[in-house]
């Protein structure tokens, strides 16, 4: 049973534009959501993250919104570059559990066209 | 600079040959983890580490072994590799302690078991 999702597997933009990615999960427990970005032959990279007690994280060209009554997450990009082309992978946690165990989905790639 | 360090980058061998996966952080982190990526997947937990000598099954321990003698490291180890560990393999370390802290991972290991 998938907890976290990612229903897009790709996203085309074009330079300049937003990019929106979303993430839905199933898990109640979770609280912490991150977003982590991937280039090919690197592991992922920390990109943002938010915790259940807020609706909005910003840094930069990034955001990420949290509606937890829907149980969705969503990443903005603005504007977005060529060099934000990589695979984004949404996760999630139970800050209070045992092991800080990330649930990752199972990614989008997302290509921004010059 | 801060960075999570896994070795060997690559590798083929065969079936039942052990082998060691080594990772090493030089953040000082006490939470340390292994996850294994597979197409369709997404990245699922093997073993994680809370600090030294305490270490617990993640989602998919079977055929896997772990150990944390000193802070810094945190090999995997497969003592009789079989073709369906074949996968790209992440290590991650965390800040442990503080609340909602990423992870950060490593480049991967790409094994290849025949």
């Amino acid at each position: 049973d998938q907890q976290v999702k990612q229903n897009s597997p790709s996203l085309s933009v074009q330079e300049g534009r937003i990019s929106i990615l979303n993430c839905d999960y199933t898990n109640s427990m979770f609280d912490y959501f991150l977003w982590y970005k991937k280039y090919p032959a690197e592991g992922p990279t920390f990109l943002i993250s938010i915790s259940s007690i807020k609706d909005k994280n910003e840094d930069g060209r990034f955001t990420v919104f949290l509606n937890k009554s829907a149980k969705h997450l969503s990443l903005h990009i603005v504007p977005s570059q060529p060099g934000d082309s990589a695979v984004y992978f949404c996760a999630a946690s139970e800050s209070g559990g045992s092991n800080y165990k990330l649930t990752f989905g199972k990614g989008t790639l997302l290509t921004v066209n010059p | 600079e801060a960075q999570v360090t896994q070795n060997p980058r690559y590798l083929i061998t065969v079936t039942g040959k052990k082998l060691t996966v080594t990772c090493s952080q030089n953040m000082n982190h006490e939470y340390m983890s292994w996850y294994r990526q597979d197409p369709g997947l997404g990245l699922r937990q093997i073993y994680y580490s809370m600090n030294v000598e305490v270490t617990d099954k993640g989602d998919v321990p079977e055929g896997y072994k772990v150990s944390r003698k000193e802070k810094r490291n945190f090999p995997l180890i497969l003592e009789s590799p079989s073709p369906n560990q074949t996968s790209l393999y992440f290590c991650a370390s965390m800040r442990w302690g503080q609340l909602n802290q990423p992870q950060h991972f490593g480049d991967g290991t790409r094994l290849s078991i025949l």
